[in-house]
């Protein structure tokens, strides 16, 4: 079993849809998550984090961590043709190393 | 302020051969890591540098060996390539500190395969 397991999708969406990724893991001591987005042929970037439980909103993007269900999620309100990209979800208990998840593909069709 | 840079873009090699590929960042992080991204593996470690002068194992180093030149540099060679290594490498910095979530700064990747 993987650490941290991701649909890999496609997951294709219309324009302005509510889009809901998400991944689980498997180490109960996690403390960083993170969501990475990746454009195609392109290097990966931070679009955000969150620190142990709860929720952190950044405009159209919300996160969400579970630590007693060991799920995280990220949703995209609004969702826009320029946010095609591939997500990936990172997590680490002490920062120096992350753990990624296989990345879900997202398709916004306009 | 180019950020991380890799070199090459594309390579293509026949089994056996041998290549170092480049990594270099001016963003004056301590920490740098190789990474190969494989389709539905995601991103796997092979080896990460926490400050120059060290280096250590990741995920997958067999087959990997890497050099931190100094601070700014970290170079990834593969002394004798398989098809297995047929990937897309990723270079990334951070200016990580214990206890920190460790954002981590990626290049543009290197697109290898190995016939």
């Amino acid at each position: 079993q993987k650490e941290v397991e991701q649909d890999p999708g496609p997951l294709s969406v219309p324009e302005g849809a509510i889009v809901s990724l998400n991944c689980t893991y498997s180490n109960s001591a996690f403390q960083y998550f993170m969501w990475y987005r990746q454009y195609s042929r392109k290097g990966p970037e931070l679009l955000m984090y969150t620190y142990s439980s709860g929720n952190k909103e950044d405009g159209r993007f919300t996160a969400q961590v579970d630590k007693s269900s060991k799920y995280i999620s990220l949703f995209i309100r609004d969702s826009q043709p320029s946010d095609s990209a591939t997500y990936l979800c990172a997590m680490t208990l002490y920062g120096n190393k992350l753990v990624f998840g296989a990345g879900t593909i997202l398709r916004v069709k306009s | 302020n180019a950020g991380v840079t890799q070199t090459p873009k594309f390579q293509v090699l026949k089994t056996g051969q041998s290549m170092t590929l480049q990594c270099a960042q001016d963003m004056n992080h301590n920490s740098m890591y190789w990474y190969r991204q494989d389709p539905g593996m995601g991103l796997r470690l092979i080896y990460y540098s926490a400050s120059e002068g060290t280096t250590d194992k990741g995920e997958v180093p067999n087959g990997y060996n890497v050099s931190r030149l100094n601070k700014r540099e970290f170079s990834l060679r593969l002394e004798s390539a398989a098809p297995s290594q047929t990937s897309v490498y990723f270079c990334a910095s951070s200016d990580w500190n214990a206890g920190d979530k460790n954002e981590q700064f990626f290049g543009p990747g290197t697109r290898l395969t190995v016939l």
